[in-house]
Formats: structure tokens, C-alpha cells, sequence
């Protein structure tokens, strides 16, 4: 079945950078676009990024672009967020994702908090 | 796209029906395969979302026929046809025309 598992997240201050990962399995990961999907603690959700199957093609909130970097290693079944110039309205669970016709399947999500 | 649902809560006697709307600002219909990008979401407290619907109105697999959705360019409908107990979570459209948007989200607990 398929499996996401985001690894990653934490406490960091204001300014600061963190990298967060998602491991996939129970699919062809190569074959899906990939998405990182957040939520405010209790809010609604946002969607932050996508990447197509290959990487060639990238793209992203307005929110964080420019800040945020989406990227995969398909050799690895591996997703990732690079994420800069951290904010204190960027703390949230960020959500790993499957795309198929659209969101088909979500990890269980990792917190992250930016404080000082 | 702003994707607009209400209301932002709902309150349903278990076995009633419970109906949830959805805008769009601008029409999700794409003309070239005259199907709507539009999806549903269910979220229980403390999981990630589930996918419900997709198209509109294609009920993802697994999914329970009480769900159902319908409409067409920017108004849109989840209806749940006989609230069960297990139905109490909030319930996000999302757009998937041009990236993603989801909606504010909609609470849905029993009366």
C-alpha cells in the first residue's frame, strides 16, 4: 500500500532553514507528481509546492516562493523541502502528497515551529 | 482560485442529510474534456485529509455511496445522504485547474 513518511521537521528560530523529507514507498514513485501540503495548527489547509514525475517542472505557493525549494531523488523514492528564511507564519504540519488525478494519498505530516 | 465553502459549520441529526458548498471564483470546468477539476476531503482530528471525490462527482474507491457530489463551473456540492457518527470531521473542496486551492474547510457535527 502506499506508504509516505515525512522525516525533518523541529523548532527553528526566525531566519532560520530546515530541510524536510519524505520517503515513499508502495508505488511506482517515478510515475507521480509530488506535493508538500500544509496545515496551521488549527486551520485550514494550504498547498505549498508540486514537482512533476521527472523534476523538470517545479512549482509553488506565492507564499513561499522564493523562500522554498521542492526537489526529488527518484532513485531514492525520495521528496524533499528546502526551507528558507523561515517565518513565523510557516509554522505548521507540512504534509507529504501523492498526485495522481489530483491529491490521492497524504503522509501523516510533520510539525514544524518557527519561534524565537 | 479562491475556492469559498459553507457554511463553516454544520450541525446534523444522525441519519439526516448534511450539504456542503462550494465556489469557485473563477469556473473549474476545463472545455477540452468538459470535466470539472474539483475534489473533496475529509479530515478526521489528529489524520491528514482523505480523498472522497474527484471530478465533481467520481467517488473515490472505498468511499461510501452516502457521499456524493455534484455541480458544475463554480458551484459545487458535497451532500452526505444519511449522517453517520463517523461522518463528524471537516470536509475541504479543493480546485485542481491551476495547481491547488482548497476551501476554508466546513465542520460537520452531529445535532
Amino acid at each position: 500500500q502506499v506508504q509516505l513518511v515525512e522525516s525533518g521537521g523541529g523548532l527553528v528560530k526566525p531566519g532560520g532553514s530546515l530541510r524536510l523529507s519524505c520517503a515513499a514507498s508502495g508505488f511506482t514513485f517515478s510515475d507521480h507528481y509530488m506535493s508538500w501540503i500544509r496545515q496551521a495548527p488549527g486551520k485550514g489547509l494550504e498547498w505549498v509546492s508540486y514537482i512533476s514525475d521527472s523534476g523538470g517542472s517545479t512549482y509553488y505557493a506565492d507564499s513561499v516562493r522564493g523562500r522554498f525549494t521542492i526537489s526529488r531523488d527518484n532513485a531514492q523514492n525520495s521528496l524533499y523541502l528546502q526551507m528558507n528564511s523561515l517565518r513565523a507564519e510557516d509554522t505548521a504540519v507540512y504534509y507529504c502528497a501523492r498526485e495522481k488525478v489530483t491529491t490521492d494519498h497524504w503522509g501523516q505530516g510533520i510539525l514544524v515551529t518557527v519561534s524565537s | 482560485i479562491v475556492m469559498t465553502q459553507s457554511p463553516d459549520s454544520l450541525a446534523v441529526s444522525l441519519g439526516e442529510r448534511a450539504t456542503i458548498n462550494c465556489k469557485s471564483s473563477q469556473s473549474v470546468l476545463y472545455s477540452s474534456d468538459n470535466k470539472n477539476y474539483l475534489a473533496w476531503y475529509q479530515q478526521k482530528p489528529g489524520q491528514p485529509p482523505k480523498l472522497l471525490i474527484y471530478w465533481a462527482s467520481t467517488r473515490e474507491s472505498g468511499v461510501p455511496d452516502r457521499f456524493s457530489g455534484s455541480g458544475s463551473g463554480t458551484d459545487f456540492t458535497l451532500t452526505i445522504s444519511t449522517l453517520q457518527a463517523e461522518d463528524v470531521a471537516v470536509y475541504y473542496c479543493q480546485q485542481f485547474y491551476s495547481t491547488r486551492t482548497f476551501g476554508q474547510g466546513t465542520k460537520v457535527e452531529i445535532k
